[in-house]
């Protein structure tokens, strides 16, 4: 069985520019979630969606958004980019909201310089 | 919002000897406790994980306990091995605004 998946692997961008970060759930689950890694610090929650709708958002700026698409595979997109962005993004599946338990993806490693 | 800690930040143990990783939160609301391991270029994968109408849960050399009236929970791995060697991560979760707030991280160093 397939895992949670994320796309790209790695990226890098330069200040101001704007990023899409893909996810896929585990088959199945129908609710997505997004942290932010910084290099030697645990997880920031962003965003959960479950079921297309926003149910949780996280302390960061407006530049930072998210959407689930019906298939349930979501994105994560930041804009007006910031070198403080830079860091490991991770989502995770579950199979529905709240207290159920949730599975990460390897991420997506980003460089802003 | 809800605050979670965790200690120590690093740990050295001898192969076979237990090690122990205490965190605590502030939400008395908080209620499911899941722990992670994260090994170099991996995310974050769930090895245990406990609910607050539970005070202990085992799941072969791995255990968590919880004591919700002082707001702490506990990850015990006995018999360590070096491939335990990671960072491990507690988290809670703030059900009134579906969120996990995540401990800081101890990394664990198991010497063979």
């Amino acid at each position: 069985d397939a895992g949670v998946t994320q796309s790209p692997t790695h990226l890098i961008k330069t200040r101001g520019q704007h990023v899409t970060l893909r996810c896929s759930p585990i088959s199945g689950h129908k609710s997505v979630s997004w942290y932010q890694q910084v290099l030697g610090q645990g997880p920031q929650f962003i965003f959960q969606y479950y079921e297309k709708e926003e149910r949780g958002r996280g302390n960061f700026p407006d530049r930072f958004s998210a959407r689930q698409f019906p298939n349930y595979s979501s994105e994560l997109n930041v804009n007006a980019l910031l070198l403080g962005d830079s860091a490991l993004y991770l989502c995770a599946s579950s199979s529905g909201e709240g207290t159920d338990t949730q599975y990460f993806g390897p991420g997506t490693r980003l460089t802003v310089l | 919002g809800e605050n979670v800690e965790q200690h120590p930040s690093t740990l050295s143990v001898q192969e076979g000897d237990s090690a122990v990783i205490k965190c605590t939160y502030s939400d008395s609301a908080s209620n499911y406790f899941p722990w992670y391991k994260q090994e170099l270029g991996k995310g974050p994968q769930l090895i245990i994980d406990i609910r607050s109408n539970v005070g202990e849960k085992k799941d072969q050399r791995i255990a968590v306990t919880l004591n919700k009236t002082a707001k702490h929970f506990s990850l015990h791995i006995t018999e360590t091995q070096p491939e335990d060697s990671a960072v491990y991560f507690c988290a809670a979760l703030e059900p009134n605004f579906n969120k996990f707030y995540f401990g800081s991280g101890t990394k664990l160093n198991v010497k063979p």
